[in-house]
C-alpha cells in the first residue's frame, strides 16, 4: 500500500550548520508534497510545498528537493537555528487526502 | 495561530465516559478533518468532511463518532475509549490542498 518513511528519525546539528532531512515515499501518483514541522504542544505547522512537475523549490532558508525518479523528497535548512527544533514530517498526496511519514525530530546543538 | 482550535487542549477520561472534542475553524474552509497522533507513529486519518458531508472514514472504531453541524465546526464525540485511544487528536482545515491544522486535544483513557 502507500507508504511514506524518513530515512533518519532522529538528527542532531550545531547551530548554524545547514540540515538535511530526507523522506522517501512509495506511491508514484503522488503530485503534490508538503513537509510541516511540529514543535512540542503544537499542531503540525505548513513550512513548504512541491508539485512533482518540480525539482527544487526555495523558502525562506529552506529548499525542497524531489526526485522523482527515486521517490525521494528532501528538506534543507540552512543555517539552522534553536527555533527549528522540532519534529519534521513529510506527507505526499495522490489525490484529495494525504499520507504523512513518521516524522523526523530535529535537534539543534548549541 | 493557525485560524483552527480545538477544545479541550487536554482532556482525561474513565473507559466508561463520553466525552467529545470541539474544532472550529476561522478560515472559511469547506473542508475538515481528524486526525490521530500516538507516539512514534505516523499521522492517521481518521475522517474527512467536505461541504459538512463525511467523505472518508477510514475504518475507525465505532466508539469514535463524528459530526460536522456546519462548515465551521467539527466534534468528535467519544464513548467507551480504550486506553490505546489516548492519543493527540488533531483537527485541520483546508480549501485547496494545503491543510491548517488545529494544536489537537491529547486524550488520556484510564
Amino acid at each position: 500500500g502507500e507508504s511514506v518513511g524518513l530515512h533518519l528519525p532522529t538528527l542532531s546539528v550545531q547551530e548554524g550548520d545547514n540540515s538535511i532531512i530526507n523522506c522517501a515515499y512509495s506511491n508514484s501518483a503522488s503530485d503534490y508534497f508538503i513537509w510541516y514541522k511540529q514543535e512540542s504542544g503544537k499542531g503540525p505547522q505548513f513550512i513548504i510545498d512541491i508539485r512533482s512537475n518540480m525539482d527544487k523549490r526555495q523558502g525562506q532558508r529552506v529548499t525542497v528537493l524531489l526526485n522523482k525518479t527515486v521517490k525521494h523528497l528532501s528538506l534543507q535548512i540552512a543555517a539552522t537555528q534553536p527555533g527549528d527544533s522540532a519534529v519534521y514530517f513529510c506527507a505526499e498526496s495522490p489525490g484529495q487526502n494525504f499520507v504523512f511519514g513518521p516524522g523526523t525530530r530535529l535537534s539543534v546543538l548549541p | 495561530e493557525t485560524g483552527v482550535t480545538q477544545t479541550p487542549r487536554h482532556l482525561v477520561m474513565g473507559m466508561t465516559n463520553k466525552k467529545s472534542l470541539k474544532c472550529e475553524q476561522h478560515l472559511g474552509h469547506n473542508a475538515m478533518y481528524w486526525y490521530k497522533q500516538s507516539a512514534k507513529k505516523p499521522l492517521e486519518l481518521m475522517f474527512v468532511y467536505s461541504l459538512e458531508e463525511r467523505v472518508e472514514n477510514n475504518s475507525v472504531p465505532s466508539r469514535f463518532s463524528p459530526e460536522c453541524p456546519n462548515s465551521s465546526h467539527l466534534f468528535l464525540h467519544l464513548h467507551t475509549l480504550q486506553p490505546e485511544d489516548s492519543a493527540l487528536y488533531l483537527c485541520a482545515s483546508s480549501q485547496g490542498n494545503e491543510q491548517f491544522f488545529g494544536p489537537g486535544t491529547r486524550l488520556t483513557v484510564l
